[in-house]
């Protein structure tokens, strides 16, 4: 079955300590994404990658880290997790940009404490 | 930067039709899209439009793109209660990046 999926779907951590939430996608896709979604803020882009080794900042991107070495895997790194990245997180696959249907996983509900 | 609004509520009767409004302010937009969110559940691609068009039709949705005004509608016939979710407008130039509205909760009354 063509996935995205997300790992640890809830985490709750206290502030400081580093924590990675996982993304893989089965699909071939040349392009990942993550998102945060806030209430009444929406979705907003944390980070994308366009192939393996290419990675670039969206909207916001403070106080996190990606990295892309394999196709199939792009984890999210907090360094120094801080309350104020409390948030639902959404990893996004899609073969490219633009017309191509970009897949969500389950999200990630974190909290830091 | 560029953004994207749309109004946070919209209650509606079962079998009306439901219109979802959103309004955007890159003017090189070149995709407009609609997702669905259902609760505890990521976003699932509804359909798109490209900045050329006016109109798209897809069995009971249809999207209206007004260019000018930078307006972009997503109308639902006969709006059932499977419909009730978050909807969010996005939009993107082709440069990889994405932007989404805030989401409309749609409420269908039964």
């Amino acid at each position: 079955e063509a996935q995205v999926t997300q790992n640890p779907r809830y985490l709750i951590t206290v502030t400081g300590k580093k924590l990675t939430v996982t993304c893989s996608q089965n699909m071939n896709h040349e392009y990942m994404s993550w998102y945060r979604q806030d209430p009444g803020l929406g979705l907003r882009q944390i980070y994308y990658s366009m192939n393996v080794e290419v990675t670039d900042k969206g909207d916001v991107p403070e106080g996190y880290k990606v990295s892309r070495k394999e196709k199939r895997n792009f984890p999210l790194i907090l360094e120094s997790p801080s309350p104020n990245q409390t948030s639902l997180y959404f990893c996004a696959s899609s073969l490219d940009s633009g017309a191509d249907t970009q897949y969500f996983g389950p999200g990630t509900r974190l909290t830091v404490l | 930067g560029e953004d994207v609004e749309q109004s946070l509520f919209l209650s509606v009767r079962e079998g009306d039709s439901s219109v979802i409004n959103c309004t955007y302010t890159d003017s090189s937009s070149t995709y407009l899209y609609w997702y669905k969110q259902e609760p505890g559940a990521g976003l699932q691609l509804l359909t798109y439009i490209f900045s050329n068009m006016d109109m798209k039709q897809d069995q009971r949705l249809t999207v209206l793109l007004n260019k000018k005004d930078k307006h972009l509608s997503l109308r639902i016939a006969d709006t059932q209660t499977g419909d009730s979710a978050i909807y969010f407008c996005a939009e993107s130039s082709g440069t990889y990046k994405y932007i989404f509205g805030t989401g409309t909760r749609l409420k269908v009354l039964a």
